[in-house]
Formats: C-alpha cells, structure tokens, sequence
C-alpha cells in the first residue's frame, strides 16, 4: 500500500533536548517537505528536498535540521535552538517540485514540550 | 515570496446551503492553485486544484474558481453535508526552478445538520 508515514504519532522533549521526527515515503516520489502546522497559522514551510543528498531551508528553518541520505526518507530534527518547538509537524512528499504535482502528507507527529 | 490570504477563518452554514472561501495571491507568476481539506486529527488531502489555463474546474459538489488578473481565486461547496465540516486550505505554487506551496492560513467549515 503506498503512502508516507511519519513516527512517532505523539512525542513529549525536555527542555535542551534534541528530538528527531522520522518520514518515510514508499511512493517513488523525489521531493519531500516539512511543514509545521499551529492553530490559525496555517502550514508553514521548514525545509524540503529535491533529491538525494540536497535539501532547502524554507521560511521557518531556524533551530530545525534535516537530511536526506535516501529517496525514501527524509527526517526532521528539532534542535534545543527551537525555542518554541510545540506544534503539529506535517511531512509531504510530491513527484517533483515543480508547480502542478500535488502534495501527498503524512498523519503528523504532534511534538510537546514538558 | 508568495503571500497567501484565505478569508473566512471560520464559515457556518447550515446543511444544504452553499459554502464559498476565496483566497488571494501576490505573486503573478503563481499557476497552480490547490485545495486541500483536513478534517480533526487527520492529514491534509487534496480535494481539487486548478492551473493557470484554465478559469473554472468542477468536480461534483465542489468548484475552484480562478481570477488571474485579479490574483484570487475561490472554493465553492454546493449542497453542503456535515461531512464537509473541515479545515480548508489553499496554495499557490510558482512553475520556476524549485517550487513549494505556499498555503493560507485555513477555513474551519462548520455545517450544521
């Protein structure tokens, strides 16, 4: 069954931790992206991927990391240099990134700080 | 960059009415304009889009409508369900070089049975 999974569903970090989000897509597709999802903020764009071994930082990359060491898989740190990481994290993944290729997202991860 | 503004945040309508949520763009180099729906806790999933070529698509009960020269385009539910009530989002993507959807900040629909 094809798609894009993202994991874990829930995660709770301490204070100056670092925490990695992990997505994997088994749709062939090139591109990837991280978006963070806040209420009446709408999706925001962390970083996203063209191909193997590049990635683009997007308007809110600060204290995010990520890489992009196979097609399938392209994960999302949140570094202790977010100062406000508490948010829904979307992944999304597209056939290329050029314009008119839809976005296929992932079920979220939901990230709390306690 | 491209800005994206959705209006309304929030619609209520009663089952059976009609339902519209325009969005704006900036950018005039922006062609392709899709809209997805997220219900609670679910992801995001396309429901329709639209390319710059073409003024109107229709698919069933929903429409998207496109007005290049005014840079705004609009989302219409006909016949409205209670399983329509969801979060809508536009974007907009520009077809040069490397291209990401720039999303508004949502529409909560609400239809009341």
């Amino acid at each position: 069954d094809g798609g894009i999974t993202q994991s874990p569903k829930y995660l709770f970090r301490k204070e100056g931790q670092n925490v990695t989000l992990s997505c994997e897509q088994n749709l062939n597709h090139d591109a990837m992206y991280w978006y963070r999802q806040d209420p009446g903020q709408g999706l925001r764009l962390i970083y996203y991927s063209q191909i193997v071994n590049d990635f683009q930082k997007g308007d809110i990359a600060e204290g995010y990391s990520v890489s992009r060491e196979k097609k399938e898989s392209f994960p999302l740190t949140v570094t202790s240099a977010q100062k406000n990481p508490t948010a829904f994290y979307l992944c999304a993944s597209s056939m290329k990134t050029a314009a008119g290729y839809g976005y296929t997202f992932g079920s979220g991860t939901r990230l709390t700080v306690v | 960059g491209e800005n994206v503004e959705q209006h309304p945040s929030t619609l209520s309508v009663q089952e059976g009415d009609s339902a519209v949520i325009k969005c704006t763009y900036s950018d005039s180099a922006s062609n392709y304009f899709p809209w997805y729906k997220q219900e609670l806790g679910k992801r995001p999933q396309l429901i329709i889009d639209i390319r710059s070529n073409v003024g109107e698509k229709k698919d069933q009960r929903i429409a998207v409508t496109l007005n290049k020269t005014a840079k705004h385009f609009s989302l219409h539910i006909t016949e409205t369900q209670p399983e329509d009530s969801a979060v809508y989002f536009c974007a907009a993507s520009i077809k040069i070089g490397y291209s990401t959807l720039t999303f508004g900040k949502g529409t909560m629909l609400l239809v009341s049975p």
